[in-house]
């Protein structure tokens, strides 16, 4: 059974502190994904990762930079938090190029 | 890039009804065109999938259509049941994107009974 976790289920930060979020997975898949969830916009992806140390940008990657220096672990980085980034944040991971994509269960990030 | 649109955004549906979710997509090259589901708390979760090499698949209560020439494709849930009550998602890619889904604004079905 694909486990897909994330550091925290809710996280409260201040404007302008730096946030880590950490997803890992533990079957060896080589595709991981952030999205953001905002009611009305659907899952939107801000970056994702098709090897280890390799990233692609997403459709909205201002804002944000990743880190992936193991297959198992994909991290999204807030580099100075703003008020809109206050959403729901879920990772993702798929085996090859097709397919289901398994998620996380999320974290909930109030930025005040 | 791809563009995902769906329809309706709310669904409110009596108990065995059956409800219908559309969506439109852009990208021509798009092939894979998955459905997922979440309940409210819960990751999003794939209920079925379709490739562009097919025009429709059945699981049970669930189906997709796929019209490759209008660029749009369907979820169709028969006998609904209050535990169908969720956001779904559908949403589309390619197989030269590492998997990356475009996916559609969600819509909310309530099941009443």
């Amino acid at each position: 059974d694909v486990k897909v976790t994330q550091s925290s289920r809710y996280l409260v930060k201040r404007t302008g502190e730096k946030v880590f979020l950490e997803c890992v997975q533990d079957m060896d898949h080589e595709n991981m994904f952030w999205y953001r969830q905002d009611p009305g916009l659907g899952l939107r992806l801000i970056y994702f990762s098709y090897d280890v140390k390799m990233k692609e940008k997403g459709d909205i990657p201002e804002g944000y930079s990743v880190s992936r220096e193991k297959k198992e672990r994909f991290s999204l980085i807030l580099e100075s938090a703003s008020t809109n980034q206050t959403s729901m944040y879920l990772c993702a991971s798929i085996p090859d190029t097709f397919g289901e994509q398994f998620f996380g269960p999320g974290t909930r990030l109030t930025v005040l | 890039g791809e563009n995902v649109e769906q329809h309706p955004s709310t669904l409110s549906v009596q108990e065995g009804d059956s409800a219908v979710i559309k969506c439109t997509y852009s990208d021509s090259a798009s092939n894979y065109f998955p459905w997922y589901k979440q309940e409210l708390g819960k990751r999003p979760q794939l209920i079925i999938d379709i490739r562009s090499n097919v025009g429709e698949k059945k699981d049970q209560r669930i189906a997709v259509t796929l019209n490759k020439t209008a660029k749009h494709f369907s979820l169709h849930i028969t006998e609904t049941q209050p535990e169908d009550s969720a956001v779904y998602f559908c949403a589309a890619s390619r197989t030269d994107s590492w998997g990356k889904l475009q996916f559609g604004a969600g819509t909310q079905v309530v099941v009443t009974p």
